[in-house]
């Protein structure tokens, strides 16, 4: 198994630029989530989706759209990039095996916005 | 509101000092709290706890959940520069709710 991918590793954008930062998981996972990194932060909660056609939002949606069309795939997109979202980005995906659950992390996408 | 709170934020300590690292928090529908270490890269796993009392250990590491209190301490003995990373305690509800980390450094 792959385990969670992510691509791509480093990008730069301009304010105003769009992209999208995918995600793909071969563990046939039903729950993925982003979340963002930012020093002094911690970890937060961007989307999150517990199935195919299904998503939420966590702690801080606004300036991104998500969409779960199959169960392996969960792209995270930016409409109209600001600096605000300079930050590392990370895919995760999990699994519950008796009510307890056990999540695995994608290794960040670096995102850089002049 | 969902609340982690990891203390202290940062640390420094010597080769073999032995640290302790907690974590408390308020949140509705607890379902398990996580441990994870974090150096340059994406978090990995340390331990998943779900009941009181019942110590989880991975050679120097070890750490307990106090459901009745709401707090887990992640203890370090014997440190080594190698532990040297971020320490992130995050709290399952369904979804994730992270702490903002400890930031230990172990110099030699």
């Amino acid at each position: 198994n792959a385990g969670v991918t992510q691509t791509p590793k480093f990008q730069v954008l301009k304010t105003g630029q769009s992209m999208t930062l995918q995600c793909a998981q071969d563990m046939n996972h039903e729950y993925m989530s982003w979340y963002r990194q930012d020093p002094g932060m911690g970890l937060r909660l961007i989307h999150y989706s517990v199935g195919a056609g299904i998503t939420d939002q966590g702690e801080v949606p606004n300036g991104y759209n998500v969409s779960r069309s199959t169960t392996e795939d969960f792209p995270l997109r930016l409409l109209s990039a600001a600096p605000s979202q300079t930050s590392v980005y990370f895919c995760a995906s999990s699994f519950t095996l008796g009510g307890v659950e056990t999540q695995y992390f994608g290794p960040g996408t670096r995102l850089l916005v002049l | 509101e969902d609340k982690v709170v990891q203390s202290p934020l940062s640390l420094v300590v010597h080769e073999g000092d032995t640290v302790t690292l907690n974590c408390s928090y308020e949140v509705t529908n607890f379902r398990s709290l996580l441990w994870y270490k974090q150096e340059k890269k994406a978090p990995t796993f340390l331990f998943m706890l779900t009941s009181s009392g019942i110590e989880k250990k991975s050679g120097r590491l070890s750490s307990i959940l106090d459901k009745k209190e709401l707090f887990s301490i992640l203890n370090i003995t014997a440190t080594q520069t190698g532990d040297s990373a971020v320490y992130l305690c995050a709290v399952s509800t369904g979804a994730l709710n992270f702490g903002k980390g400890t930031s230990l450094l172990v110099t030699p």
